[in-house]
This record gives structure tokens, sequence and C-alpha cells, in this order.
């Protein structure tokens, strides 16, 4: 299997439960990103991990954590999660420092 | 305060014809453009790019045209086809702040109709 690969695709989730997104990349990068799409919204780039270790969190509340066990595999733990936390989160790898980044197929998450 | 601009949120063009899609930007440390495009239920692929060195780039039916002084660019795609529908996100980043954090805009809806 070659990319950047989600799972799972889509999620619905309470707002107690606890979840967790995968990605894993397959193209030798060693720098991955989520970013979040919310309906008319930009995506906005939420962490970023160079080598393993995280190198930007920008301003993400802390319910949700990301894990980053080594440069093929990125997780999104998810808890006490809120309605207006339902989006499209996307994961991305790329060479690090480089601009092209090459993006899975995202989780539709929902919120109830 | 959005810092990358597409102010179309939709465009319709005929089959053969050229589709021209603008985005607008605000931070002046911005030097590295991209395009990326995003059918359904897929995540966005990486289109085209160009530096602030250039103004123009070029693959096959894909060009982009960078305007520094008036902080503009665009896509030009010609001709359309209609595997060409789907979303087009312009993205930039600065090589001062690492060159991988992508600031995007909301993206623009392109429609190639028969």
């Amino acid at each position: 299997e070659t990319g950047v690969t989600q799972t799972p695709r889509h999620l619905v989730m309470g707002m107690t439960n606890k979840k967790s997104l995968k990605c894993e990349q397959h193209l030798g990068h060693n720098a991955m990103y989520w970013y979040k799409q919310s309906a008319k919204k930009p995506l906005e780039l939420m962490f970023v991990y160079n080598f393993k270790e995280q190198t930007e969190n920008n301003s993400v509340p802390s319910r949700f954590s990301p894990e980053c066990p080594n440069s093929s595999h990125l997780f999104l733990h998810l808890h006490t999660l809120q309605p207006e936390d339902s989006a499209l989160y996307l994961c991305a790898s790329s060479h690090p420092t480089n601009e092209k980044l090459f993006f899975g197929s995202g989780t539709q998450l929902s919120v109830l | 305060d959005q810092q990358v601009k597409q102010n179309s949120p939709s465009l319709s063009v005929q089959e053969g014809r050229i589709s021209i899609l603008n985005c607008d930007y605000t931070n002046s440390m911005f030097d590295y453009f991209l395009w990326y495009k995003k059918y359904p239920a897929e995540g966005p692929t990486f289109l085209i790019s160009i530096s602030s060195i250039k103004d123009k780039n070029e693959d096959g039916r894909f060009t982009v045209f960078l305007n520094k002084s008036a902080k503009h660019l665009s896509l030009h795609i010609v001709p359309s086809q209609p595997g060409d529908s789907a979303v087009y996100f312009c993205a930039a980043t600065s090589s001062a702040g690492g060159g991988n954090k992508l600031t995007f805009g909301t993206g623009t809806q392109l429609k190639v109709e028969l």
C-alpha cells in the first residue's frame, strides 16, 4: 500500500467518549501533520511532527492529544469533545521543511 | 484574520474553455505558494507550486501566475476538462517559518460543464 492512509473514514462519537484517529504513511517521509477542515473554513493546521518530535501545536485544545510513535504513524486521541469539533480531520506527511504535503482521505468526525 | 483568501466559492466553466481561479494573500513573509485539488471523499492532492522568485510556472494544462506587488496569484487551466471539476485550494508558506506549515484558503469549487 502506498500513500497516506487514515482510519476510520467516518466516526460518530458522543461528548463523553474517547476515540482515536490513526494515520499511516508509506512514503518514507519524516514529517507528519494533523489538519482540521470545518465547513466553509480553510484547512487549519493543528500539529506538526518532525522526526517524531512535536514542533508545532497551533493552540489546539487539550481534548485533542496527538501521538507520533514513529515517523510512519500518527494518532489523534480524542476525549470529551464538543459538537463544534465536528469536522474533517486530515493527516498529511512530507519530507521535513518541504512544502509539498501529501494528504490522506481524512476522517469525517461527528460529535453528538 | 484570513491570510490566504479565495473570494470565489464557486466557478462554472464550459469544457474546452479556460478556468481562472484566484487567490489573494496578506502576509508579505509568504514566499512559496501551492495549489491543491480535492475530489469528494478524498484528501487534497498537490497540483502545482511557485516560488516568489518567479512570476509564472507551467505544468501541462496548468499555469500559476504570481503578482507579488498585488499579493495575488491565479491558476489557469487550459483547456478545462470535466475531470477538472473539484475544489481547488490555494496555500502559502514562508521558508523563514520552516516552509512546511501551509496556510490554506477556503477553496473554490470548479465545475466544468459539457
